[in-house]
């Protein structure tokens, strides 16, 4: 059966610094990988959404890279703030069909 | 737009109690779900719609029901309700294509006691 991990269950870094959080999955050929933040008490939100075609995403402070030779995703957040403090999942989806989601990592920013 | 509009945001049941819970969304998307987010698990699938009158078990379907009669709701029924079932539930809407997005709904804190 397919399966979702992500590297941690938290990550705490210092301010400034950069996040790395890792998405690994298995029995799953996913046309697009997504990322996603949730808040304590809140609904994820959409982040970023990377193509199987696609080697590399940025968004501001935000990159993701996807290796489908490696069946795993990268999530950096670049001079990381105490605000990017929440937990971050990665989620797979064949155009809407089987969308599945990663347990998620707890990312902890430090001042 | 309203989004994901989810209801009721905290709810106690006893063992043996029905209740539903309530999703609508505004976007007009074919495709919606319903997901349960438990400790250390993520977010696990439970049943989900891509269109109405279409429904379809996901990861863990047991003790719950849904139906789908028409694009904007999908209300999720627990039929007997048992402790395992205390968690938090999330409602989804997916637009679905070339750039496929969930937008989640606030969630509802189920205890089952």
């Amino acid at each position: 059966s397919q399966k979702i991990e992500q590297n941690s269950e938290a990550l705490n870094i210092q301010e400034g610094k950069t996040a790395t959080l890792t998405c690994n999955y298995t029995n799953y050929s996913p046309a697009y990988l997504q990322w996603y933040r949730q808040d304590p008490g809140r609904g994820p939100v959409f982040l970023l959404l990377i193509r199987e075609n696609e080697k590399e995403k940025r968004k501001e402070r935000l990159k993701v890279t996807f290796d489908t030779t490696l069946k795993q995703s990268l999530f950096h957040i670049t001079a990381s703030q105490p605000a990017d403090s929440a937990t971050y999942l990665c989620a797979l989806d064949n155009y809407g069909q089987n969308f599945v989601f990663g347990p998620g990592t707890r990312l902890s920013v430090l001042p | 737009n309203a989004g994901v509009t989810q209801t009721p945001k905290f709810q106690v049941l006893k063992t043996g109690q029905s209740m539903t819970l309530q999703c609508a969304q505004d976007m007009n998307h074919e495709y919606m779900s319903w997901y349960r987010q438990d400790p250390g698990m993520g977010l696990r699938l439970i049943h989900y719609s891509v269109g109405a009158g279409i429904t379809d078990q996901g990861e863990v379907p047991n003790g719950y029901n849904v139906s789908r009669s028409t694009t904007e709701d999908f209300p999720l029924r627990l039929l007997s309700a048992a402790p395992s079932q205390t968690s938090v539930y999330f409602c989804a809407s997916l637009r679905v294509g070339d750039n496929t997005e969930a937008f989640f709904g606030q969630g509802t804190r189920l205890t089952v006691v």
